[in-house]
């Protein structure tokens, strides 16, 4: 069974600062992967996915991820972080099988200090 | 596009009381996802559907958990009895097919005293 491994529980930054998020997951096969955010008070939305192509991906607001599949990594970035980021983060792996079994990491909660 | 919908936004119950959950997932989506998000963890699968077919539902308890997905549109979660433990948001989401973006709802956050 895969399982989704999300090394920071909790990272607080100033504004301005630069974010990296660790996501490892376990599974041999392929895989799709996606980083969720939850921003205070609203549902769990995309931020950026990747299923093939470019291991580096772009999503919203400036994040980015970097897939680098001999370590079983797809951790997310950006340059500069703003107190609007200030949000939960949770990446999520589908087995790219015909229908696909979902697994979610226990999230990183980011606060950014203004 | 309208989101996916959820019913009732909160819950309580005593232990042994039975409660029930709705889902409206997006107009065409054939992929519904049922996840239980105890505080503190992420969301964890109970069960997926594909148009109206159980895809996976390793993860449900079946003694007191069940679940239905009326003709691939709405579906249904129900607990009976709940348990002290099945206090958590649970969140529906719903998707074009099963491996693409899922699309969540509100959730419904249930207290079990």
């Amino acid at each position: 069974a895969q399982s989704v491994s999300q090394h920071n529980h909790h990272v607080i930054l100033s504004e301005a600062a630069s974010l990296e998020l660790g996501c490892n997951y376990s599974y041999g096969g392929t895989v799709n992967l996606f980083w969720y955010v939850q921003y205070p008070g609203q549902h769990l939305q995309l931020l950026l996915k990747y299923f093939s192509g470019d291991p580096l991906v772009k999503g919203i607001k400036g994040f980015e991820a970097e897939f680098i599949k001999s370590k079983f990594s797809f951790n997310l970035r950006k340059p500069s972080v703003q107190w609007s980021d200030t949000a939960e983060y949770f990446c999520a792996v589908i087995v790219n099988t015909n229908a696909g079994k979902s697994t979610f990491g226990d999230g990183t909660t980011l606060t950014v200090k203004p | 596009e309208a989101g996916v919908a959820q019913s009732p936004r909160y819950k309580i119950i005593e232990k042994r009381q039975s409660v029930a959950f709705w889902c409206n997932p997006i107009s065409g989506h054939a992929t519904l996802y049922w996840y239980q998000q105890i505080l503190g963890q992420g969301p964890k699968l109970l069960i997926q559907f594909q148009n109206n077919g159980v895809v996976d539902d390793s993860q449900l308890p079946k003694d007191r958990f069940s679940a239905e997905r009326l003709k691939g549109v709405d579906s249904t979660l129900k607990i009976q009895p709940a348990k002290l433990e099945d206090s958590a948001v649970y969140l529906c989401a719903s998707g074009r097919w099963g491996v693409d973006t899922q699309y969540f709802g509100p959730g419904t956050r249930l207290t079990v005293l």
